[in-house]
């Protein structure tokens, strides 16, 4: 069974912090991994790594995924309070590419 | 920028009675998904949906729930008898063909279901 590991699961920054979220995977058959930035509704669609130690970047976030140590970290910087949301971590797995979901890391902004 | 819509937003309902939540995919993407979340919990895969068939379900989706791609357009899950733990937010997703599109997901906004 595939399973998707995210710490932490919370984090309280104020404006302008730097914030690192972990993801570690276990999967039978990888292929990539996913983040995702949930505010109150629908998870929308942030990276896709399918290769090690290329970084992936829009504005003030990146993603770099390391399939030997098989986990990947996403960066914020100049945190905003926009920036407040669960952010999830999930990886595609079986014929048909179902997601697994990780618990998700909460993040909050303060100004 | 294409999305994926659901309806409704929200819908109460009595445990037992019968529930269709109803997805809108992107237009031109042919693999479809439902997802739900329960508070607090993780997003947890139901079915996958392809070629007018299911392709995958997880152990969750027992004989309760049914889905159905009633035309071109649409995508729907049906709750035939709910129960109280059904309450839940239920996602939809979908994706384009091709390696990976195919494992890029875009998500609708849910449909919070509450069974009383």
């Amino acid at each position: 069974e595939d399973k998707v590991v995210q710490s932490p699961l919370s984090l309280v920054v104020h404006e302008g912090d730097t914030v690192t979220l972990n993801c570690s995977y276990e999967v039978t058959n990888f292929r990539s991994l996913l983040w995702y930035k949930q505010e109150k509704k629908a998870p929308t669609f942030l990276f896709m790594l399918t290769s090690s130690g290329i970084e992936k970047k829009s504005g003030r976030l990146s993603s770099i995924l390391d399939k030997k140590e098989l986990f990947s970290i996403l960066n914020i910087t100049a945190t905003q309070t926009g920036d407040s949301a669960i952010y999830l971590c999930a990886v595609p797995g079986g014929s048909n590419y179902k997601l697994t979901f990780g618990k998700g890391t909460l993040l909050t902004v303060n100004p | 920028e294409p999305e994926v819509t659901q309806t409704p937003s929200h819908q109460v309902t009595q445990m037992g009675q019968e529930v269709i939540l109803r997805c809108v995919p992107i237009s031109n993407h042919l693999y479809f998904y439902w997802y739900r979340q329960i508070l607090g919990q993780k997003v947890e895969f139901l079915v996958s949906f392809y070629n007018n068939e299911i392709s995958e379900k997880s152990e969750i989706f027992d004989d309760q729930f049914s889905v159905e791609r009633p035309d071109g357009s649409n995508f729907t899950l049906k709750i035939r008898s709910t129960k109280l733990e059904d309450s839940a937010m239920y996602f939809c997703a979908s994706s384009g063909t091709g390696h990976l599109y195919q494992e890029t997901q875009y998500f609708g906004p849910g449909t919070r279901l509450l069974v009383l």
